[in-house]
This record gives C-alpha cells, structure tokens and sequence, in this order.
C-alpha cells in the first residue's frame, strides 16, 4: 500500500532563516505530487505540484520554491522565511488512471514564522 | 474557471441528529467531486468521491453525498453524527482533463453531547 511521509511534524523559526520541508511517497511510481498551505482559518492554497522529476509548476508567486530530486521526493524550500509563511504545509500525491485522479495527503508540517 | 462554495463555515449539530453540509461548484465542463476530513492538526483523509456512475456516493465513517448535475451541487450528509464526527470537511473539484484539485473554505463540524 502506499504512503506518504512529511516531516519535520512542527517547526518554529526566526523571520528570515531558510526553509526546507520534505515530502517522501512509498509504494507508487511516477506520482504526481502537490505541495498546499492552509493558513489558519482558511482553505487549501495549491503552492506547486509535480508530473515527473525536475518538472515543477508553480501556482502563487512568492518567497517558495519546490524541487523533485527523485521521484517520490518532494521539497518545499525557502531562503528567508517572511511572518506570512506561517501555516500548515500539507502534500498530496495522485496517480493517475483511467477514470480520473484522486490526490492523497500527508500528515502535514506545521510552521509558526516567528 | 472554475470554484467551489461551501455555504457554512460552521455547522453545530447534538449528537445523533442528521447533518447536510453544502456544497456548490461552478465548472462549465463535466467535474470529478470529492469531500475529505481533516482531524485537529492532521491532514486530509479522502471521505468519499464522485467519478461517474451512480450520483449517489457513500464513502467512509457513514457519510454519503449526491451529486446533482442540474443544481451543480455535492452536499455531505449522514443520518446520525458522533462526537468523533467533529472535524473540518472540505469540498473540493477537478476539471476532467487537467490535474488541479480546487477546495472550498471548509466547513467546521462541531458535534455536542
């Protein structure tokens, strides 16, 4: 069966330190995956998503960047963390089949940017 | 483009007693709906999906929706909630064809003794 791992689980860090969060799948091949922020109180914003290794597309410009080093490892990274990254960064992997695409999420990281 | 609005940020209901939560989308082209849970400080848990087929879905923990083309709706219901219940749901829909998922704002469950 597949998994998906996120971690670190919290983190708290100063305004401007780096970021790097991981995201790693088990059990799937050449999975599409996603990185989301919620920030409190709201709803999921899509950050960037992934179809294969090195291919990123990003969706809200901004301090983040994304890489896919291999193929079920994906890495959400900052230079200079800013007080409004702070949320809960969830990622998702999809596979997709012939009746469509359903994404699954990790247990998510919290950051508080302090 | 397409949009996702769940009519209720908050939902109190007693233990027991049904509970619909809403959910509209606008999409001029044929949509995949899905709904999933998120338990306090945890992520997402896939509660049920609509691909085609049946317009009625059940998915987990007693929960079903209906998919109503004609109102371009997807409302969550269950007969008879527990306090186990009480977490944020999220709608959220998919344009067949591309791969983006876009989520409404939540509704908050919250299930009383």
């Amino acid at each position: 069966s597949q998994t998906i791992h996120q971690w670190p689980a919290t983190l708290v860090q100063p305004v401007g330190s780096p970021l790097s969060l991981e995201c790693t799948v088990e059990g799937t091949s050449n999975p599409n995956l996603y990185w989301y922020r919620q920030a409190a109180g709201r709803g999921l914003q899509l950050l960037f998503y992934s179809v294969g290794i090195g291919q990123i597309s990003s969706e809200v410009p901004q301090n983040l960047s994304a890489s896919r080093p291999q193929d079920r490892q994906f890495i959400l990274s900052s230079k200079k963390l800013l007080l409004s990254d702070s949320g809960f960064y969830l990622c998702a992997w999809s596979v997709r089949t012939s009746w469509g695409e359903t994404q699954y999420f990790g247990p998510g990281t919290r950051l508080l940017v302090l | 483009a397409q949009s996702v609005t769940q009519l209720d940020s908050q939902v109190p209901v007693f233990e027991e007693a049904p509970v619909e939560l809403r959910c509209n989308y606008s999409s001029s082209v044929s949509v995949y709906l899905f709904w999933y849970v998120q338990y306090p400080n945890q992520g997402l848990q896939l509660l049920l999906k609509y691909l085609s087929g049946s317009t009625l879905v059940k998915g987990i923990n007693g929960f079903e929706a209906e998919f109503n083309k004609s109102q371009t709706s997807f409302h969550l219901r269950k007969p008879s909630v527990h306090i186990s219940d009480t977490a944020e749901y999220f709608c959220a829909v998919r344009t067949r064809g591309t791969d983006k998922l876009i989520f409404g704002t939540g509704t908050r469950l919250q299930v009383f003794p």
